[in-house]
């Protein structure tokens, strides 16, 4: 089973429409986030959250929401889907400590018609 | 604010070194990082080098760091078809900043 859990690996939607995705972890990670990349522009921060209490903005958190359930659980929303917001999202985790090694989902490629 | 750049392309024969050059801002990055992804899936960490070490050698990899001129190189001895893949350079402390993501073609 994968350590990290992206869902849904794929998903429609038309402008305008509501969507989460979800992301669920077995590592034990205190920290997880939510990337998106998009071709000749590689990942790019839109949230991170260090703790079940605590959510931070990345670089492009413009048009997103998240939320953390639990330590486990780190969804990403989209209010109102527009199309530039087509893109392959990701997310990942990591433990604390100096060594910000991350380990990813296999991520959620959203297309936004 | 922090930035991390790539050349976007990088096409060798099996066999060859590849060399693949990062460019960063930020000075205060205590580690600093290659991720590779393959086709389809997330990226997994490849090795990464504590920013008070120039070099870092791991098996076929070698990783150079030059803090002076804010330079990180990856060089990938006998490159192998299977190394076919986008290799992203990333540094940061606490969250990660990742470069553009360089795609490596191995050509048989």
């Amino acid at each position: 089973d994968a350590d990290v859990t992206q869902t849904p690996r794929n998903r429609i939607t038309k402008t305008g429409k509501r969507i989460m995705l979800e992301c669920s972890q077995t590592k034990g990670h205190d920290r997880m986030y939510w990337y998106r990349q998009d071709p000749g522009l590689g990942l790019r921060l839109i949230y991170y959250s260090f703790d079940v209490k605590d959510i931070n903005k990345g670089e492009i958190s413009d048009g997103y929401s998240v939320s953390r359930q639990a330590q486990a659980k780190f969804s990403l929303s989209l209010e109102s889907a527009i199309p530039n917001q087509t893109a392959l999202y990701f997310c990942a985790t990591s433990d604390r400590g100096q060594e910000e090694k991350l380990f990813f989902g296999s991520g959620t490629q959203l297309s936004v018609l | 604010g922090e930035d991390v750049e790539q050349s976007l392309f990088l096409s060798v024969r099996e066999g060859d070194s590849s060399v693949i050059n990062c460019t960063y801002t930020d000075s205060s990055s205590t580690y600093l990082y290659w991720y590779k992804q393959e086709p389809g899936a997330g990226l997994q960490l490849l090795t990464y080098i504590f920013s008070n070490m120039d070099m870092k050698q791991d098996q076929r990899l070698t990783v150079l760091l030059n803090k002076k001129d804010k330079h990180l190189s990856l060089r990938i001895a006998d490159t192998q078809t299977g190394d076919s893949a986008i290799y992203f350079c990333a540094e940061g402390t606490g969250k990660l900043i990742f470069g553009q993501g360089t795609t490596l073609q191995v050509k048989p």
